[in-house]
């Protein structure tokens, strides 16, 4: 079975510019996440859908971030502008979605630096 | 508000030895717990979880224990093996937040050999 991929691994842009990532949940999950680590501290959610719609993005800092899952299946993440504090790894999980407390599998996230 | 907190930020053992990683939360409502492991520049893979009507969930060499008076979990790895050195994390979710995950900041273990 192959796992949630993540593209691209690591970016590196400037601050005030925009940046995507995206992600391919394992197939067959309706529930897809986006959750956002900062070094030295354990992932944080930023948004939670239920095949397209939004179940919760109650942390995302809507001013500047934004996603879509488009069809239920594949998901984009993107911010702009990005700041310095953006700095982090976006890592994308999903997890079948029948239930409440169910296992999440992650991808290998991507490593975002703002400069 | 950091709801899911672990304390030590690393941990060394010997190899065959046992690792114990400790972790505390703040809220009442939690009522599931994970744990979830992380090699370098993977994805936190899952590990093994606890409900809150249970005290123990054992998997082979992992055995979680929930202390719910204590609002307390800890993770024991017996024997620990080189293999097993990565960064642990505790995660929490509850009825009023569905199935989201609150993480705790992580534990480096280190096994040596």
């Amino acid at each position: 079975e192959a796992g949630v991929a993540q593209s691209p691994r690591y970016k590196i842009i400037e601050k005030r510019q925009s940046v995507a990532f995206w992600c391919n949940p394992i197939s067959g999950h309706a529930t897809l996440y986006w959750y956002q680590q900062i070094l030295g501290q354990g992932p944080k959610l930023l948004i939670q859908f239920q095949n397209n719609g939004v179940v919760d993005d109650s942390q995302l800092p809507k001013d500047r971030f934004s996603a879509e899952r488009l069809k239920g299946v594949d998901s984009t993440l993107k911010i702009q502008p990005a700041k310095l504090e953006d700095s982090a790894v976006y890592l994308c999980a999903s997890s079948l979605g029948d239930r409440d407390q169910e296992t999440q599998y992650f991808g290998p996230g991507t490593r975002l630096l703002v400069l | 508000d950091q709801q899911v907190k672990q304390n030590s930020p690393s941990l060394s053992v010997q190899e065959g030895r046992i690792s114990i990683l400790n972790c505390d939360y703040t809220n009442s409502m939690f009522d599931y717990f994970l744990w979830y492991k992380k090699y370098p520049a993977e994805g936190p893979t899952f590990l093994i979880s606890i409900s809150s009507i249970k005290d123990k969930n054992e998997d082979g060499r992992f055995t979680v224990f929930l202390n719910k008076s204590a609002k307390h979990l800890s993770l024991h790895i017996v024997p620990s093996q080189p293999g097993d050195s990565a960064v642990y994390f505790c995660a929490a979710s509850g009825e009023t937040s569905g199935s989201r995950l609150t993480f705790g900041e992580g534990t480096q273990l280190t096994v040596n050999p």
